[in-house]
């Protein structure tokens, strides 16, 4: 089975803080995704990644930024975390095979920030 | 970019009864899957269906690519199918997924 994890279910920060959202996935897919979901808005892309170190933006870019150094890790990392950041952060994989692309997703990460 | 829209937003079902759920999307699709989210926000994959039908236990789901909509049945519904149910497509190289509003069901006892 695919198995997408995630480093906390559960993050309180501060407003300001530099906060690092980690996910990794056990399935050597090419693809990894980085979701927001909120009331009334649903789940909108915020980075994606098709390769090690490499990257393209979502929908909503804006105050993220991702790392992908190794293929089985993507990264979500907000500079300077703002209230309007608190959400829930979902993150998948997909295994980029040509005509077959099926997602995966991980617990999630419930961030608040103060 | 692409549409999608599901109906209806919400449905209460007593335990034992059967539903459908439908999914349409605004332009020809290369992945359509249906997914179950829990109360803890997990999403759970249910199928895998950009054409035709699949099963699975009480669960079975139809797409119509070229009609562009999906359903997804439930029969004799128990407590645990409760939550959210969405339906995402992509249509794009990218495999990026867009996801329609979702359908939150009750089960009642």
């Amino acid at each position: 089975d695919v198995k997408v994890t995630q480093s906390s279910r559960y993050l309180v920060k501060r407003t300001g803080e530099k906060v690092f959202l980690e996910c990794v996935q056990d399935m050597d897919h090419e693809n990894m995704f980085w979701y927001r979901q909120d009331p009334g808005l649903g789940l909108r892309l915020i980075y994606f990644s098709y390769d090690v170190k490499m990257k393209e933006k979502g929908d909503i870019p804006e105050g993220y930024s991702v790392s992908r150094e190794k293929k089985e890790r993507f990264s979500l990392i907000l500079e300077s975390a703002s209230t309007n950041q608190t959400s829930m952060y979902l993150c998948a994989s997909s295994p980029g095979t040509s005509g077959y692309n099926e997602q995966f997703f991980g617990p999630g990460t419930r961030l608040t920030v103060l | 970019g692409i549409q999608v829209e599901q109906s209806p937003p919400d449905l209460i079902l007593q335990e034992g009864a059967n539903s459908t759920l439908r999914c349409n999307f605004s332009d020809s699709v290369n992945n359509l899957q249906w997914f179950h989210q829990n109360p803890w926000g997990q999403l759970i994959n249910l199928f895998y269906i950009p054409s035709g039908t699949k099963q699975n236990g009480r669960l079975s789901a139809t797409t119509v690519a070229t009609e562009r909509y999906s359903l997804l049945y439930i029969s004799s519904s128990q407590t645990t199918d409760s939550g959210v149910y969405f339906c995402a497509v992509n249509n794009n190289a990218g495999n990026m997924l867009t996801f329609g509003g979702g359908t939150r069901l009750m089960v009642k006892p």
